[in-house]
């Protein structure tokens, strides 16, 4: 049974860069997307970006100038950077593996497993 | 981006009840819309993808129904356990986005 465990700096300051890896347990790394995913407190869910074993990753284009998303075979790890935080960024942050199902072009991917996440608080 | 809508925000019912949460895309996504359950302080939970397709290990109450932009969740039972928050997510379109939840409270 696949496992995520995430883990990083859960107190920054404000234009602090937050930095967090997952690693992957118990599962194939390739042949799957692998997402970041934060919720506010008392909010909800906002998908951050996801990668792939070979590198190729998306982002979403509200972060996409401070975020960048990268990956470690050799470990199983993937890992979320983001640039010049503020108090917005304050969230839970999660991992997930995508599985996918084909359509008539395309492949598609939701998100089966995640990591229990990890708290990050930006504050002066 | 593509807007997901959810309805009620809030449903109060009692163990037993039949439920419908129903979620809206501001464009077609086709089926491919997700269903999962959070639960306080812990990670969400798949329940259904493909809009109707049961994720291995969920209880068969469970059930998704939709396509093109209106989708439903069903539970035809409600059971102790099931009362969480639900999100709705399209994986139609980048970026992915969720609905804002809906929250099952104990009437």
């Amino acid at each position: 049974q696949v496992q995520l465990q995430q883990w990083g700096a859960g107190l920054l300051k404000p234009s602090e860069t937050l930095s967090l890896t997952c690693a992957v347990y118990g599962g194939s790394f390739s042949g799957y997307y692998w997402n970041w995913i934060r919720q506010p407190p008392g909010k909800g869910l906002e998908w951050i970006g996801k990668i792939n074993h070979s590198g190729s990753a998306s982002y979403n284009p509200s972060l996409k100038s401070r975020v960048t998303v990268s990956v470690d075979t050799s470990k199983n790890q993937f890992s979320l950077k983001l640039s010049s935080v503020t108090a917005a960024d304050t969230a839970v942050y999660y991992c997930a593996r995508s599985k996918w199902s084909q359509g008539s072009y395309y492949y598609y991917y939701y998100m089966d497993v995640w990591g229990k996440g990890a708290t990050v608080t930006v504050s002066s | 981006d593509i807007q997901m809508t959810q309805s009620p925000s809030t449903l109060s019912a009692s163990v037993g009840d039949r439920v419908t949460i129903t979620c809206r895309a501001s464009q077609s996504i086709s089926s491919w819309l997700a269903w999962y359950q959070q639960k306080p302080g812990k990670a969400p939970k798949l329940l259904i993808y493909d809009a109707s397709s049961l994720e291995s290990g969920v209880p068969s109450r469970f059930s998704g129904s939709g396509s093109g932009t209106e989708f439903t969740l069903t539970i035809s039972s409600l059971q102790p356990d099931d009362f969480a928050t639900y999100y709705c997510q399209q994986y139609n379109n980048y970026p992915y986005t969720f609905g804002q939840g809906t929250k099952l409270e104990i009437k």
